[in-house]
């Protein structure tokens, strides 16, 4: 497809379990950002991947998250041992290289994940 | 740090009527700004932005938004909106960095009703 895919759509886990997130960006985008959307909030910056390396993860909240993306093109974003408050959409976007600040971020529709 | 208030949760608002969105922020450096809108079941699209020049700036359907850097606020205004503009408007600001690490503001959602 033209544009940015996330799998799954919606996610159901029970606390403590080990969930994966994947993120395909549009094609020839080699910046790639995850944010994480919670109820009645705006999207917060988790990490952003300049290729396949994590140029900023200051806004992961702690290390039960992670984001890799091996081939400078998928994404997967990890977290263990879930808590209830993980809950929320997992946003990612693509954009051409750095384009500045322009903001042309390209996002896709989530990944809804509820911990029970 | 860089913060975004959006000062309406929810903006109702009959069809044909114009509409203004508020968003104000706070940062210590030169900021750029940007709207995103979300309908229903869809991602977050780029709506309009302000990175320098003109402050009026206008975006895509019919909307614009005017950067006041004196109030720190960049207000969204269509002057007649239809059902189709219903959806979640977010308002975001970025700084210096060479990459966009947006920080939104929490959203307004507008109701258009007939």
């Amino acid at each position: 497809g033209a544009g940015v895919s996330q799998t799954p759509s919606n996610k159901v886990t029970e606390k403590g379990k080990y969930v994966e997130l994947r993120c395909d960006p549009i094609s020839g985008h080699t910046a790639l950002y995850w944010y994480r959307q919670s109820l009645g909030q705006g999207p917060e910056f988790l990490i952003y991947f300049q290729g396949t390396g994590a140029a900023d993860d200051s806004g992961l909240p702690n290390d039960r998250f992670f984001a890799v993306r091996p081939e400078g093109s998928v994404s997967t974003l990890k977290i263990q041992r879930t808590e209830r408050g993980d809950s929320a959409v997992y946003l990612c976007a693509s954009s051409f290289g750095t384009s500045g600040n322009t903001g042309e971020l390209f996002f896709g529709e989530g990944s809804r994940l509820t911990v029970l | 740090a860089q913060s975004v208030t959006q000062l309406d949760s929810q903006v109702p608002v009959f069809e044909e009527a114009p509409v203004e969105l508020r968003c104000n922020y706070s940062s210590s450096v030169s900021v750029y700004l940007f709207w995103y809108v979300q309908y229903p079941n869809q991602g977050l699209q780029l709506l309009l932005k302000y990175l320098s020049g003109s402050t009026l700036v206008k975006g895509i359907n019919g909307f614009e938004a005017e950067f006041n850097k004196s109030q720190t606020s960049f207000h969204l205004r269509k002057p007649s909106v239809h059902i189709s503009d219903t959806a979640e408007y977010f308002c975001a600001v970025s700084g210096p960095g060479g990459y966009n690490k947006l920080i939104f503001g929490a959203g307004t959602r507008l109701a258009v009703h007939p």
